[in-house]
């Protein structure tokens, strides 16, 4: 069974518009999530992550996560996207080890 | 602290051949990941080390791969008989426990 599901493999938005990403994943007990993005050729690099506490995570870049956990997701937002936002977001599960979902490429319309 | 390195950044190779790939953690990182990222897809996870411990192995480490973490800091993954199948991207991560796991920049394999 799928871990963690991106469900949008890719989403266009223009610049200066709002974004959401969206990530589900699967219960267990706890639950220590992540998104990072990947720009292109290179690794990847943290945006923020929810171990506990505060469902609302603030990370880099003015990205921001809403951990619910009735409706087992993980959304990632941004209320005003630039240019340099192009990449590829993945959201994860951390369980020792991580789980990937098959990430979300970001195109921002000039 | 100059973050996870990783060598070389790409590597071409011919069918049948043997590679290897270094990587160096964080500094006083205790754990060491190594996963698998294809084409289009997300990282999968290969093996992890706790300081010199080898403590899991995933299905996806063929009997071809070996990695070894000697002294409990730099990490070697080493493909034998490499096949076109083992073209994807390798990335090494650190942590210091069972948290955030930081990654390195990554060797790109291209096997002919």
């Amino acid at each position: 069974a799928q871990s963690v599901t991106q469900l949008d493999s890719q989403v266009p938005v223009f610049e200066e518009a709002p974004v959401e990403l969206r990530c589900n994943y699967s219960s267990s007990v706890s639950v220590y999530l992540f998104w990072y993005v990947q720009y292109p050729n290179q690794g990847l690099q943290l945006l923020l992550k929810y171990l506990s506490g505060s469902t609302l995570v603030k990370g880099i870049n003015g990205f921001e996560a809403e951990f619910n956990k009735s409706q087992t997701s993980f959304h990632l937002r941004k209320p005003s996207v630039h240019i340099s936002d192009t990449a590829e977001y993945f959201c994860a599960k951390l369980n020792e080890k991580l789980t990937f979902g098959t990430g979300t490429r970001l195109t921002i319309i000039p | 602290d100059t973050g996870v390195s990783q060598d070389p950044r790409h590597k071409i190779t011919k069918r049948g051949q043997n590679v290897t790939f270094r990587c160096d953690p964080i500094s006083e990182h205790n754990r060491l990941y190594w996963y698998r990222q294809t084409l289009g897809q997300g990282p999968e996870f290969l093996t992890y080390f706790q300081n010199e411990a080898q403590l899991e192995k995933s299905r996806l480490l063929s009997d071809r791969f070996s990695a070894e973490r000697p002294k409990g800091s730099f990490s070697t993954l080493e493909i034998q008989r490499t096949e076109q199948g083992d073209s994807a991207m390798y990335l090494c991560a650190s942590s210091t426990g069972e948290e955030t796991q930081y990654f390195g920049p990554g060797t790109r394999l291209l096997v002919l």
